[in-house]
């Protein structure tokens, strides 16, 4: 069955330190990759997608995300991150192939940046 | 317009009522969903909704009653409700290109309580 990994449940970081959220799937076909942020409080929001092209894409709020396809993974990155970056953040996968595809989420992780 | 709205904003109700939830967008999209969020969760996909016809129920008990009106709005009618049922409860909507769904667009949920 197909499944996204987030390597990381919790992160902790302290104001302009650099980001990394790990984000791996399990199919071996085409896939739309998506990476979601959910603020305190509010509604899931896309931060970026890729669908094909440069694998390295450029989000809202100077996130970036680079797709390696020989490794299966989507990993979300900021060189420095804000108090207000504190957030659930979700990778996301759909499959582009086989009959309806449905959005295949990660288990989330939760990041809090302290001032 | 690239929002989602949903109403009520918050349900509160009692486990022999019978309540609805509603959802609209205005961006065009033929693909409309419905998804279930406990804290600390990932959206749990129940319902998809495609060119008006429901397309997939992820096993989804009886007591949760989807219906699409037109192609704006989706509502998810509940009846009989369980302690457990409560949750937050999030429309979504998305381009269909062919057999390809593209990204989502969330609303920002119903947080429902059932007593």
């Amino acid at each position: 069955a197909q499944s996204v990994s987030q390597h990381n449940h919790h992160v902790i970081l302290s104001e302009a330190a650099s980001l990394e959220l790990g984000c791996n799937y399990s199919y071996g076909g085409t896939v739309n990759l998506f990476w979601y942020v959910q603020y305190p409080g509010q509604h899931l929001q896309l931060l970026l997608k890729y669908f094909s092209g440069d694998p390295l894409v450029k989000g809202i709020k100077g996130f970036e995300a680079e797709f390696i396809k020989s490794k299966f993974s989507f990993n979300l990155r900021k060189p420095s991150v804000q108090w207000s970056d504190t957030a659930e953040y979700f990778c996301a996968v759909i499959p582009v192939s086989g009959g309806y595809n449905k959005l295949i989420f990660g288990a989330g992780t939760r990041l809090a940046v302290h001032p | 317009d690239t929002e989602v709205t949903q109403t009520p904003k918050h349900l509160v109700m009692g486990m022999t009522n019978k309540k609805s939830l509603k959802c609209e967008q205005h961006m065009g999209h033929r693909a409309m969903y419905w998804y279930k969020q406990k804290a600390k969760k990932p959206p749990e996909l129940m319902f998809v909704y495609s060119y008006e016809k429901l397309s997939i129920n992820e096993s989804v008990p009886s007591r949760f009653s989807p219906e699409c009106p037109n192609s704006s709005l989706l509502n998810l009618h509940l009846h009989a409700l369980q302690p457990e049922d409560s949750a937050l409860y999030l429309c979504a909507s998305s381009q269909v290109d062919g057999r390809v769904y593209n990204e989502q667009f969330f609303g920002p949920g119903t947080r429902l309580t059932v007593l």
